[in-house]
């Protein structure tokens, strides 16, 4: 019974598509993130949601956009994808912006 | 300086030995301590939080020392298993909510 559940777990696909990752958990947390690791396995947080408010990494560009139709749910939709999107993105989910997170089993994203 | 240092490794410590690393950071308002780790292509995985008064789970002991500002993370007598990337995660309560993971730290156990 998986606790933070994302989908697809690998997704390929050309340059200046429109894409989505599902995320789902069941652990009845208030708080979700989209993380990225690059090629360097760097994890670096792209969004925190949490009661409603969205927290973004000034960092992230504004193709990439998080939508959550409900507290147990953080999808990420990617617009016009790029080569350098390509990386891991990992889901994962807390009890509050304090507390541990844990990880879905992350989306291999290759844009080529 | 960096946020969040880690020494990248990798460490390669013979099964049986221990070993420990060190995690620095650079906000002395950050408020809540982790150390994950992640087997190779992976999700991160809570190992343990790190608490003002230290704390040991099992073989693991974590410590913090807030006035140098830096987190450890002690393995003692490391199994084959331990092989892994060990990251550290420092939070920060402000307007920022900032989560910061470290680079992490390879650690390779040989038989």
């Amino acid at each position: 019974d998986t606790a933070v559940s994302q989908t697809p777990k690998y997704l390929v696909t050309q340059m200046g598509n429109d894409k989505s990752i599902k995320c789902e958990q069941n652990l009845g947390h208030d708080t979700m993130y989209w993380y990225k690791q690059d090629s360097k396995k760097f994890l670096k947080i792209m969004f925190s949601y949490n009661n409603k408010e969205l927290i973004i990494n000034e960092t992230v560009p504004n193709r990439f956009s998080p939508k959550s139709p409900d507290k147990a749910h953080l999808n990420l939709h990617i617009n016009s994808l790029e080569l350098g999107d390509s990386a891991v993105y990992f889901c994962a989910s807390s009890r509050s912006l304090v507390g541990e997170a844990f990880f879905g089993q992350g989306t291999r994203l290759t844009v080529v | 300086r960096k946020e969040v240092e880690q020494d990248p490794g990798p460490f390669n410590v013979p099964e049986g030995a221990t070993v420990a690393f060190n995690c620095t950071y650079s906000n002395s308002a950050s408020q809540s301590f982790f150390w994950y780790r992640q087997d190779c292509r992976k999700e991160p995985k809570l190992l343990m939080s790190v608490y003002s008064s230290g704390n040991e789970d099992g073989r693991f002991t974590a410590q913090l020392n807030r006035a140098s500002q830096y987190i450890s993370l002690l393995i003692r007598d490391s199994k084959l298993s331990d092989s892994a990337t060990y990251l550290c995660v420092v939070n920060r309560m402000n307007r920022d909510d900032k989560i910061i993971f470290g680079k992490g730290t390879r650690l390779h156990i040989l038989p």
